[in-house]
């Protein structure tokens, strides 16, 4: 069973444009969502985080909105940059306490 | 220096053989992962320990075995390599902003 589910698998967007990524999670204990940014041949970066408690969180060009009921949340990513083409996860865990489970990544592409 | 450093960066093995990757931090973090990518399946954990004395089974162990050396070092051993095992290994620290990778160790088993 995967716990979190992201779509799509990959994605094309236009220099300047918004790339928008989804994330679904099944485990109602999950409590803590961070998004992970990884370019070829690095490790995964954390990119930004969201607890339940708050709907929306925004970090310059980047924004997560989180929607509790549905139990999804996604990222925005504004003003899409080429710079921004890399892989990125959906991850979740229960507070610190358990391991992160991801999602299977979008690659996305941004093109001038 | 990197804070969180797996050795080697690439390797080709034979099926069959025993082979460790290592992974060292500087951070000083109690809690380390290591995580398996692969094309389309995203990151996968393999197994995790919360302190030396911790150590604890991920989603994928089978045809994996780890030691926790030190508060610092955590290997993670292939006791006798089979193809399907071809990947990229991920190591990683964790403290309460979140998980700092390593670069990555990639596998390949022929």
């Amino acid at each position: 069973q995967q716990q979190v589910k992201q779509s799509p698998q990959s994605l094309i967007v236009q220099k300047g444009g918004i790339s928008i990524i989804n994330c679904a999670y099944e485990n109602t204990a999950f409590d803590y969502f961070p998004w992970y940014q990884q370019f070829p041949g690095k490790g995964p970066a954390l990119l930004i985080a969201i607890r339940p408690d708050v709907s929306e969180k925004k970090e310059g060009r980047f924004t997560i909105s989180f929607n509790k009921s549905a139990k999804q949340f996604s990222l925005h990513i504004m003003d899409s940059q080429p710079g921004d083409s890399a892989t990125y996860f959906c991850a979740a865990s229960i507070s610190g306490n358990t391991p992160l489970v991801f999602g299977k990544g979008t690659r996305l592409s941004v093109i001038a | 220096d990197a804070d969180v450093t797996q050795t080697p960066r690439n390797r080709i093995t034979k099926t069959g053989k025993r082979i460790m990757l290592e992974c060292s931090q500087t951070k000083g973090h109690d809690r380390m992962y290591w995580y398996r990518q692969d094309p389309g399946l995203g990151l996968r954990l393999i197994y995790y320990s919360f302190d030396v004395k911790d150590i604890n089974k991920g989603e994928i162990s089978d045809g994996y075995s780890v030691s926790r050396q030190a508060q610092a070092k955590f290997s993670l051993s292939l006791e006798s390599a089979i193809p399907n095992q071809t990947a990229l290994y991920f190591c990683a620290t964790r403290d309460i902003y979140g998980y700092t990778f390593g670069s990555g160790t990639r596998l390949t088993v022929v």
